[in-house]
């Protein structure tokens, strides 16, 4: 079974702190992503990642960084919280996909980040 | 503005009725997958189409692809309350899925 694991599953932080989210997965995958999921918006993707070292923007990457020095792990950076960051992050990887629709994504249970 | 769209975005149904959730776009997709999310836990893959017309069965869930590859429907037959979570669909674009907006279904017993 692929598990894919998130370090916290609650986080308050205050405004101003720089928080990282981090999200192991084990079954040797490239793929990883960083989603936020908000009611009514569904899940956005923050950054993904298709190697080590290798990052690339999705649609809402402003305020946030990720990294990414070994394969398994891949870490979300709020560099300067701000309440607007308040949500659930979903960390989920995947491999590389064998054509169209062969591409399954295995997702993290999320930590819900408060910040006041 | 999201680039799909799914209603309702709340469902509340006694358990042994019918449903249906809609995904709609005006883009269109390679691929369009469904998942099922359980409180506390991250979306589950439920199923993958490909092609326009597309219909696949999953027990009592049934799964269409439109034609035009721009949407899908899922519809849960007797529902019952082990249905009960948040669903999302995704579509696959270039190289990225985007996931729509999400129903909210609760089966009352």
């Amino acid at each position: 079974d692929v598990k894919v694991t998130q370090s916290s599953r609650y986080l308050v932080k205050r405004t101003g702190e720089k928080v990282f989210l981090e999200c192991v997965q084990d079954m040797d995958h490239e793929n990883m992503f960083w989603y936020r999921q908000d009611p009514g918006l569904g899940l956005r993707l923050i950054y993904f990642s298709y190697d080590v070292k290798m990052k690339e923007k999705g649609d809402i990457p402003e305020g946030y960084s990720v990294s990414r020095e070994k394969k398994e792990r891949f870490s979300l950076i709020l560099e300067s919280a701000s309440t607007n960051q308040t949500s659930m992050y979903l960390c989920a990887s995947s491999l590389v996909g064998q054509g169209v629709g062969t591409d399954t994504q295995y997702f993290g249970p999320g930590t819900r980040l408060t910040v006041l | 503005t999201q680039l799909l769209e799914q209603s309702p975005q709340f469902l509340s149904i006694q358990e042994g009725e019918n449903l249906t959730v809609y995904c709609n776009s005006s883009s269109v997709f390679s691929s369009l997958q469904w998942y099922r999310q359980e409180p506390g836990e991250g979306p589950v893959l439920l199923v993958t189409v490909v092609t326009g017309g597309e219909v696949k069965k999953l027990k009592r869930l049934t799964f269409q692809f439109g034609d035009a590859r721009k949407d899908s429907s899922l519809h849960i037959t007797a529902a019952q309350p082990g249905d009960t979570g948040l669903y999302l669909c995704a579509g696959e674009l270039g190289n990225q899925f985007y996931f729509g907006t999400g129903t909210s279904l609760t089966v009352i017993p």
